[in-house]
């Protein structure tokens, strides 16, 4: 069965500080991995996606994220995190059992200024 | 390009009635699928459709239930409502042709409370 784990319900950096919010998966299949973020009171907004192009991912907002097969992993940085970036993130994979994303719990980030 | 638009965006109702939601995807997709957010489950598949299909449902009572229009909009419907059905409902759209590949675009979502 797939997966996808999120490590840290929470996590609080200050503004100018790096960012790293993890992610580990399990996947039968080659796997396709996304990070979405949520704004309060909004839906999810695509921030970056894998697709077996090239391990290291850019997306928008200044995040990026490396996909490693030998961990299972697709952690997300962000060099240097503004109080925008406070928001809630999370990983997901499509699942092979039809049309269907899964989701990790998601990893809330707080800002301090 | 316009995004996903669901309507309304929150909606409030007692015990035991009804409700519908709607979707309308980005234009030219023709896969919408439904989640349910709360702080609890998080993020859980209710169901996708394609070309007026579904093609793929959740672990969710038959009390929820869907269908999708020729023009690819969709709605959701929940019957005699639980205090537990209290949730942002999410709608995305995707082009749906590719299983592994598809990415999804999620609208802003209904914020269904249940009194």
């Amino acid at each position: 069965a797939q997966s996808v784990t999120q490590l840290g319900s929470h996590v609080s950096v200050s503004e100018g500080a790096l960012v790293l919010l993890r992610c580990n998966y399990s996947s039968s299949v080659p796997p396709y991995l996304f990070w979405y973020v949520q704004y309060p009171n909004q839906g999810l907004q695509l921030l970056l996606k894998y697709t077996s192009a090239a391990t290291l991912v850019k997306g928008i907002n200044g995040f990026e994220a490396e996909f490693k097969k030998s961990e299972t992993s697709f952690h997300l940085t962000k060099p240097s995190a503004h109080m925008s970036d406070a928001a809630e993130y999370f990983c997901a994979l499509n699942g092979d059992g039809g049309f269907k994303t899964i989701f990790g719990a998601g990893t809330r980030l707080f800002v301090k200024a | 390009k316009a995004g996903v638009t669901q309507t309304p965006r929150y909606l409030i109702k007692t015990r035991g009635q009804q409700v519908t939601l709607s979707c309308s995807p980005i234009s030219g997709h023709r896969s919408v699928s439904w989640y349910q957010q709360t702080p609890g489950q998080g993020l859980q598949f209710l169901f996708e459709y394609f070309s007026e299909t579904q093609r793929n449902k959740g672990n969710f009572p038959g009390r929820f239930s869907g269908r999708q229009f020729s023009n690819s909009r969709s709605e959701m419907n929940v019957s005699t409502l639980e205090l537990g059905d209290s949730a942002l409902y999410l709608c995305a759209s995707s082009w749906g042709l590719a299983e592994l590949t598809d990415t999804q675009y999620f609208g802003p979502g209904t914020r269904l409370t249940v009194l």
